[in-house]
């Protein structure tokens, strides 16, 4: 029982454009949820958080917006530039699990010039 | 800091044969986590650690997988005997308690069983 989904498993987006990347969750006990990004060949890395008493988040380009009663998040890049090819995993992780973080299946996003 | 650092980073083995993955977290992390990633489920938790006990492996699929954490610096994930199916990249990652930037993970193992 996959309890984060990512249900695109690809997205292509032309350069300057925004992308949206779109995650739902089903356990409504999630509090915080995390946005990795992976390149071909290495780990992923750590790109942006919220926490659920926020329904917005901003780093530069990247934007996480949180809709709790929908149990969906969803990652805005603007402007979505080649370098941003990669996959995007969504993670979601409650008090009672530590440290420990549920992902979704990831989604491939594909910026093109 | 190296980061966590993981070996082998490719690994082809035969069906039957036993295979052993290598992790070092990064030094004070008091986490350490096993995850594998396949096309059709993603990342997928296997075990992790907290101060080297393992706290939940519930993710692991069967009795031929073992990990082990004997020191702060050192986990393995032993796969014994080994199956085409096992073939996926196995990544470790560490993190310190309480942390809200998530985990650092290592670059993978790309594991092959023909």
């Amino acid at each position: 029982d996959q309890q984060v989904k990512q249900n695109s498993p690809s997205l292509s987006v032309q350069e300057g454009r925004i992308s949206i990347l779109n995650c739902d969750y089903t356990n409504s006990m999630f509090d915080y949820f995390l946005w990795y990004k992976k390149y071909p060949a290495e780990g992923p890395t750590f790109l942006i958080s919220i926490s659920s008493i926020k329904d917005k988040n901003e780093d530069g380009r990247f934007t996480v917006f949180l809709n709790k009663s929908a149990k969906h998040l969803s990652l805005h890049i603007v402007p979505s530039q080649p370098g941003d090819s990669a996959v995007y995993f969504c993670a979601a992780t409650r008090p009672e699990y530590g440290n420990k973080l549920v992902f979704g299946a990831g989604t491939i996003l594909r910026v093109k010039s | 800091d190296a980061g966590v650092i993981q070996s082998p980073r490719h690994e082809v083995t035969e069906m039957g044969q036993e295979v052993t993955l290598r992790c070092k977290p990064i030094s004070g992390h008091d986490y350490l986590f096993w995850y594998r990633q396949t096309m059709m489920r993603g990342l997928e938790l296997l075990i992790y650690f907290n101060n080297n006990v393992p706290i939940d492996d519930s993710g692991m699929p069967e009795d031929r997988f073992s990990a082990k954490m004997p020191n702060a610096s050192f986990s393995t994930l032993k796969i014994q005997p080994s199956e085409p199916r096992d073939s996926a990249v196995y990544f470790c990652a560490s993190s310190p308690a309480g942390s809200n930037y998530g985990y650092t993970f290592g670059s993978g193992t790309r594991l092959t069983v023909v």
